[in-house]
């Protein structure tokens, strides 16, 4: 178990509405991170977190928000959802000693209309 | 800047043959972190490969072996008799500040 979880695992939107994705861990760890997956790209970082209230921004964070009021809990949220935030979102944790590499969840595949 | 790039978008091979995948990387850093990540068809990303900046020793895991060379800044992927199981997105990652920075990724597909 990577005690990482995201939800929902797939989401259908319309344009303009808002969108609230969830990344949950169960070990406490203080980096957390929100990454988005399109072809050609890889994975970009949107937002990140080093801890409670601490966050800044990633390379693409245009129309992103992001909340972390509890460790266990990193919030992303699209403020007006667009047809170019159609993405595989995913949510990563770092975890001590790992020298640096990530666990991520099992991604968020969203699709606006 | 921090950058990854895997120049092979897709590679088609044929179960058994050799293959491998390729990435270069750029950065100032002097000490770095290298990563392969696995992305299956199921769509988790499964880590594969940590290497440090200070160990150029290659490394073998099965069928798996990593080439890591600073000279060259590339740290290359290669799978053994490959199987169809191997089939998937294979990222080749830096770590760098504030993030991991990953390649495009290679599709990789092996045909029974």
């Amino acid at each position: 178990d990577a005690g990482i979880t995201q939800s929902p695992r797939h989401k259908v939107t319309e344009t303009g509405t808002p969108v609230t994705l969830r990344c949950h861990q169960t070990e406490n760890h203080r980096y957390m991170y929100w990454y988005r997956q399109d072809p050609g790209h890889g994975l970009r970082l949107i937002h990140y977190s080093y801890g409670v209230k601490d966050t800044d921004k990633g390379e693409v964070s245009d129309g992103y928000s992001v909340s972390r009021s509890k460790t266990e809990d990193f919030l992303l949220t699209l403020e007006s959802a667009t047809s170019s935030q159609t993405s595989v979102y995913f949510c990563a944790i770092r975890k001590p000693g790992q020298n640096y590499g990530y666990t991520f969840g099992s991604g968020t595949r969203l699709t606006v209309v | 800047a921090q950058k990854v790039t895997q120049a092979q978008t897709e590679i088609s091979v044929v179960e058994k043959e050799d293959v491998t995948l390729d990435c270069v990387y750029e950065t100032r850093d002097t000490t770095y972190y290298l990563f392969w990540y696995k992305q299956p068809p199921s769509g988790e990303l499964v880590f594969l490969i940590r290497r440090n900046s200070f160990d150029e020793q290659n490394e073998i895991s099965g069928r798996y072996s990593w080439n890591f060379q600073k000279s060259t800044s590339s740290f290359n992927f290669t799978i053994t008799a490959s199987q169809v199981v191997d089939s998937a997105v294979y990222f080749c990652a830096l770590k760098g500040y504030p993030d991991m920075r990953f390649g495009a990724g290679t599709r990789l597909t092996v045909k029974p």
